[in-house]
């Protein structure tokens, strides 16, 4: 049983296109994280959220971490087909011990 | 600067061997953490060391599994009888500081395991 539920779990999509990918959870975390993985490499980290309600940008990406802490939200607008990989969510506890959601796969089509 | 690295890339064993995985953090990075991750899903935690001390052990699948950062560096994780189910790319990842609430894991690439 997996404590963070991604989803979807695979999306593919034109390029120029938006789209929304979540993480839930019933724990609630001190800190959530998300990466991208591409083939054949470690995971990255992309942003690291950890008050509840709190929204980061990232050039055309936008996480949210829930009021609660339990869940958070990865948008994308506009995808560029460099934004194709395995998007991971993480949440921590006492920041030093994390658990990694299963991911969604993301295509995006020239 | 050099990131974490891990060694061997590949390793293929025969059920029953036993292996260690050896990571190498990036210097003066005070966390340690080893994950197991099947092809396509998320990283599963194994355990975590600060320094030289191991945090936390309660993702090891069983007590074939065993890690040890005598030196507060160089990592290694040994699996004794290998057995088929425990094929698997298995990531190492430090952290500069613990505690900290921007906590950033940088990964190696990774041991790939297959036993046969």
């Amino acid at each position: 049983t997996q404590l963070l539920e991604q989803s979807p779990q695979f999306l593919s999509i034109q390029e120029g296109e938006n789209l929304t990918v979540y993480c839930n959870s019933s724990s609630v975390f001190s800190s959530l994280q998300w990466y991208r993985q591409e083939p054949g490499e470690g995971p990255v980290l992309l942003v690291t959220v950890v008050t509840g309600g709190e929204v980061k940008k990232l050039k055309r990406l936008t996480f949210q971490f829930g009021d609660a802490r339990k869940d958070s939200s990865l948008h994308i607008t506009a995808a560029q087909p460099g934004d194709t990989g395995l998007y991971l969510c993480a949440g921590g506890y006492n920041f030093n011990k994390f658990y990694f959601g299963s991911g969604t796969k993301l295509n995006v089509k020239p | 600067g050099a990131g974490v690295s891990q060694s061997p890339r590949y390793k293929v064993t025969k059920r029953g061997q036993d292996v260690a995985l050896r990571c190498d953090p990036i210097s003066g990075h005070v966390s340690l953490y080893w994950y197991r991750q099947a092809l396509g899903q998320g990283p599963e935690f194994l355990t975590y060391f600060n320094y030289e001390a191991q945090q936390d052990k309660s993702g090891l699948p069983n007590d074939r599994f065993s890690a040890e950062r005598p030196e507060g560096s160089i990592s290694t994780l040994t699996i004794q009888r290998t057995e088929q189910r425990d094929s698997a790319m298995y990531r190492c990842a430090s952290s500069l500081v613990s505690l900290a609430a921007y906590n950033e894991q940088f990964f190696g690439p990774g041991t790939r395991l297959t036993v046969l």
